[in-house]
């Protein structure tokens, strides 16, 4: 299993560019989530989706875009880059069957400079 | 509002100095208090799931415990190899699957 992957590890942008960063897990999980981490602020939600189809906002979901058309895929999309979009990026995954799936496994991040 | 915060920010030790790392938590309903450890450049790394009040895990060198309101992670006689960032997340029980994380403990080892 290689559990979580993202693509790229590093990306710079342009202020107005758009993007997407991708994720992927191999382990069958319903539940997928986008974190970001910023200095001094701890990990924040941005998005998440309980299976495919289904999506809905964690606390910071302002220019960000997600979309979930297969279990193991939940891209992240950035409509118009902004410098405040500055961040490391986190994708998670985990099962929802019960306390034997509560733990999130999380990817190795996407480190984004918008300039 | 559910919140997680965790002390100290940063934490030096010398090789085999034993120490704790506190997380106190308000969130209405528990479900879970997890443990990871982030080292630099890297994604977390889960290490411990908590559920109730007096439950205890240890992993090697580290031992997580939880209370109503807090949770330690003890390390007991430290190694360099233990340095990295210690983040601490709570999960309430009406929130399928959302973390709430703090700011983390960054632990430093000397030899």
């Amino acid at each position: 299993n290689a559990g979580v992957t993202q693509t790229p590890k590093f990306q710079v942008l342009k202020t107005g560019q758009s993007m997407t960063l991708q994720c992927a897990q191999d382990m069958n999980h319903e539940y997928m989530s986008w974190y970001r981490q910023d200095p001094g602020m701890g990990l924040r939600l941005i998005h998440y989706s309980v299976g495919a189809g289904i999506t809905d906002q964690g606390e910071v979901p302002n220019g960000y875009n997600v979309s979930r058309s297969t279990t193991e895929d939940f891209p992240l999309r950035l409509l118009s880059a902004a410098p405040s979009q500055t961040s490391v990026y986190f994708c998670a995954s985990r099962g929802l069957a019960g306390r034997e799936t509560d733990t999130q496994y999380f990817g190795p991040g996407t480190r984004l400079t918008v300039l | 509002e559910d919140q997680v915060t965790q002390s100290p920010e940063a934490l030096r030790l010398q090789e085999g100095e034993s120490s704790s790392l506190n997380c106190s938590y308000t969130v209405s309903g528990l479900r879970g208090l997890f443990w990871y450890r982030q080292d630099p450049g890297k994604g977390p790394e889960f290490l411990f799931t908590l559920y109730s009040a007096g439950e205890e895990k240890e992993k090697e060198r580290l031992k997580a415990t939880l209370t109503k309101k807090e949770s330690f992670l003890h390390i007991t006689a430290p190694k360099p190899e233990d340095s990295a960032t210690y983040l601490c997340a709570v999960q309430a029980l009406r929130n399928t699957g959302k973390l709430i994380f703090g700011q983390g403990t960054t632990l430093q080892v000397k030899p």
